[in-house]
């Protein structure tokens, strides 16, 4: 089983749609975690970091459930520009902090 | 905040030769530097970790006499892949960590390489 799990992708939508991406982890000593997007042909750029308590930025909105070890990521009213990888990212401490990257899930919206 | 700059952004040279890439923090200290290798539609591949001042740790099946990564100051990291070959083209991508392992990585703007 791979450390952090996502969606296979990709995920296809229309503009305005509202779409889920879901990540799971293997490790419960997992501390943090994080969204990336990432363009093509781009380096990844932090998106938002998930908090158990859940946070919202604008259109997206970032869940943690410790209990299940599941990570989740809505984009709400999908704009064109929203199309990008979007990797899901997990930092545990086992003896020295390692941070392990999901393979991500592709997202295109269409107008 | 939290700016990485990450020079050249693309280098074409021929075989044989050795190529250096840089990678700076900008607006803060990096206590750690990760190196990494990307191919078309493949995930990030982590090459290797260094702290300021000492060797770095290299991934399993990364030859660190290939991959040379020197991280002299707390804002500057280079990789220099010596004697390259048309298979070492790829996309390289810098990130930084400042503080604790926990707090999330900013990266660079990426290298493309390619050599002929």
């Amino acid at each position: 089983r791979k450390e952090v799990e996502q969606d296979p992708g990709p995920f296809n939508v229309p503009e305005g749609a509202t779409v889920a991406f879901n990540c799971t982890y293997s490790n419960s000593a997992s501390q943090s975690f994080f969204w990336y997007r990432q363009d093509c042909r781009k380096e990844p750029k932090l998106l938002m970091s998930v908090y158990s308590s859940g946070n919202e930025d604008g259109r997206f909105t970032a869940q943690l459930n410790r209990a299940s070890q599941y990570i989740s990521l809505l984009i709400r009213d999908s704009k064109l520009s929203d199309s990008a990888t979007y990797l899901c990212v997990v930092t545990l401490n086992t003896g020295g902090f390692k941070t392990i990257f999901g393979a991500g899930t592709r997202l295109f919206v269409k107008a | 905040g939290a700016v990485v700059s990450q020079h050249p952004s693309w280098v074409i040279c021929k075989s044989g030769t050795s190529v250096k890439i840089e990678c700076r923090s900008l607006d803060f200290q990096a206590t750690t530097m990760f190196w990494y290798r990307q191919f078309p539609k493949q995930s990030l591949m982590l090459m290797a970790t260094s702290n300021e001042g000492s060797k770095a740790t290299y991934e399993q099946g990364v030859e660190k006499d290939k991959f040379l990564i020197n991280h002299a100051s707390l804002t500057l990291s280079t990789l220099t892949v010596t004697s390259a070959h048309p298979e070492d083209s790829s996309f390289y991508i810098c990130s930084a960590r400042t503080g604790i392992g926990n707090q999330p990585q900013h990266f660079g703007d990426g290298t493309r390489l390619s050599i002929l």
